[in-house]
């Protein structure tokens, strides 16, 4: 069975720029999950969507907004990009939330110049 | 709030040596924790999970982790290290009041030494 997928694999923007970010959950799967990584710390929680409805959001600014489609795949967007948005983007996906595991996809990296 | 301090941002260990990394958790509540494992520019790997079914739980390749509430502690072993383990591990709990988010460490980088 296929894992989470997340696309694209890499990416380089210029700052104010515009990014989204895509991913597709584990089949049956119907909650999605978004961390941010930053080189050299552990992962922090950004968003969660569950039955297309967001659940959590992190302390996260406003540029960043996600949606979540029928299909349950999901997209993160971010607005006027910062230097500071540099980082690897990573989408976890589950059953349902709660304490279900997160099954997390190989990330974007995304650098901001 | 729920929080996870890992001691040590890096462990070195021999090839067939033990592994220890520790982890600590602060909750309220009884958590939920997991182990993760991230090699080089991959994502994350689930190593174990605990649920409080049972103290000591195994999980893949070898891994086991222990959870003592006295000492709020979780820490991940493994009896033998191999080349294969070096790695970033990072502990995490879940926050279920917030829906299961993770909140993780800062991770500790495991080097396996020949």
């Amino acid at each position: 069975d296929a894992g989470v997928t997340q696309s694209p694999t890499h990416l380089i923007k210029t700052r104010g720029q515009h990014v989204t970010l895509r991913c597709s959950p584990i089949s049956g799967h119907k909650s999605v999950s978004w961390y941010q990584q930053v080189l050299g710390q552990g992962p922090q929680f950004i968003f969660q969507y569950y039955e297309k409805e967001e659940r959590g959001r992190g302390n996260f600014p406003d540029r960043f907004s996600a949606r979540q489609f029928p299909n349950y795949s999901s997209e993160l967007n971010v607005n006027a990009l910062l230097l500071g948005d540099s980082a690897l983007y990573l989408c976890a996906s589950s059953l349902a939330t709660g304490s279900y595991e997160q099954y997390f996809g190989p990330g974007t990296r995304l650098t901001v110049t | 709030a729920q929080s996870v301090t890992q001691l040590g941002s890096h462990v070195s260990v021999s090839e067939g040596a033990l592994v220890l990394l520790r982890c600590n958790y602060s909750s309220s509540v009884p958590p939920y924790l997991f182990w993760y494992v991230q090699y080089p520019n991959q994502g994350l790997q689930l190593l174990l999970k605990y649920t409080s079914a049972a103290t000591l739980v195994k999980g893949i390749n070898g891994f086991e982790a222990e959870f003592k509430k006295s000492e709020t502690s979780f820490h991940l072993t493994k009896p033998s290290a191999h080349m294969s383990d070096a790695a970033e591990y990072f502990c995490a709990v879940s926050d279920y009041d917030q829906g299961g988010k993770l909140i993780f460490g800062q991770g500790t980088e495991l080097s396996v030494k020949p």
